[in-house]
């Protein structure tokens, strides 16, 4: 069974830090996302990875794919208070067709 | 831009009585799924469909149905529903082939 983890589950920082969000899967792949929803709202796409080495940045948010090492990161600099949010990744299998298997989820919340 | 618009935000309903969720996507998309997402257990994927009249189960398809009789609309359907159904259903589509899922804005379901 695919498992897709992230870490931290639960964020809290201050204004203008940098951090990172891991997020591990069991199995070969190499198409990760990252999403983003806000409380009470619908998931929205942020990043698509699909290569090895892979790296997208969208102003403060960066992510990075290392299928060797079955690994996607999504780093945040200087965060501010917008980017409180829950973010997701989510792993598509090769022979599924695009069929996601979901993390269980970041919380981040900027403090100003 | 990709629109997924399911049919209600909110929805109260009775233990044993058969509920409808409808979806409908605008951008010819093949796929389509239903999500239930429940604290602390992130996305559980329901079913899919990767064309019409055709389904797959998902993670946890117990206890539902689903129905794609056109290419653009894609309904879950609670056969009877039990108060461990009540949860937060969203629902997704998408091309095949490394493509971001859409997601619409979620139905939010309480069965009492």
């Amino acid at each position: 069974e695919l498992k897709v983890e992230q870490n931290p589950l639960f964020l809290s920082m201050q204004e203008g830090k940098n951090y990172t969000i891991y997020c591990n899967y069991s199995t070969t792949s190499d198409r990760l996302y990252w999403y983003r929803q806000d409380p009470g709202k619908s998931l929205e796409s942020l990043f698509v990875l699909l290569s090895n080495g892979a790296v997208k940045q969208e102003g403060r948010l960066m992510a990075s794919l290392d299928t060797k090492a079955r690994l996607s990161t999504l780093h945040i600099t200087a965060a501010v208070h917008d980017l409180s949010a829950t973010y997701f990744c989510a792993v598509d299998l090769l022979n599924t067709g695009n069929q996601f298997y979901f993390g269980t989820g970041t919380s981040l919340t900027v403090i100003p | 831009d990709v629109k997924v618009t399911q049919s209600s935000r909110y929805l109260v309903k009775r233990t044993g009585e058969k509920v409808f969720l409808e979806c409908v996507q605008d951008m010819d998309h093949e796929n389509m799924f239903w999500y239930r997402q429940d604290p602390g257990l992130g996305l559980r994927l329901i079913y899919f469909s990767y064309d019409v009249k055709m389904k797959e189960k998902g993670d946890i398809p117990e206890g539902y149905s689903v129905s794609r009789e056109k290419k653009e609309r894609f309904s879950l359907i609670l056969e009877s529903a039990s108060t461990n159904q009540t949860s937060m259903y969203l629902c997704a589509s998408s091309l095949t082939g490394g493509r971001p899922q859409h997601f619409g804005d979620g139905t939010r379901l309480s069965i009492l």
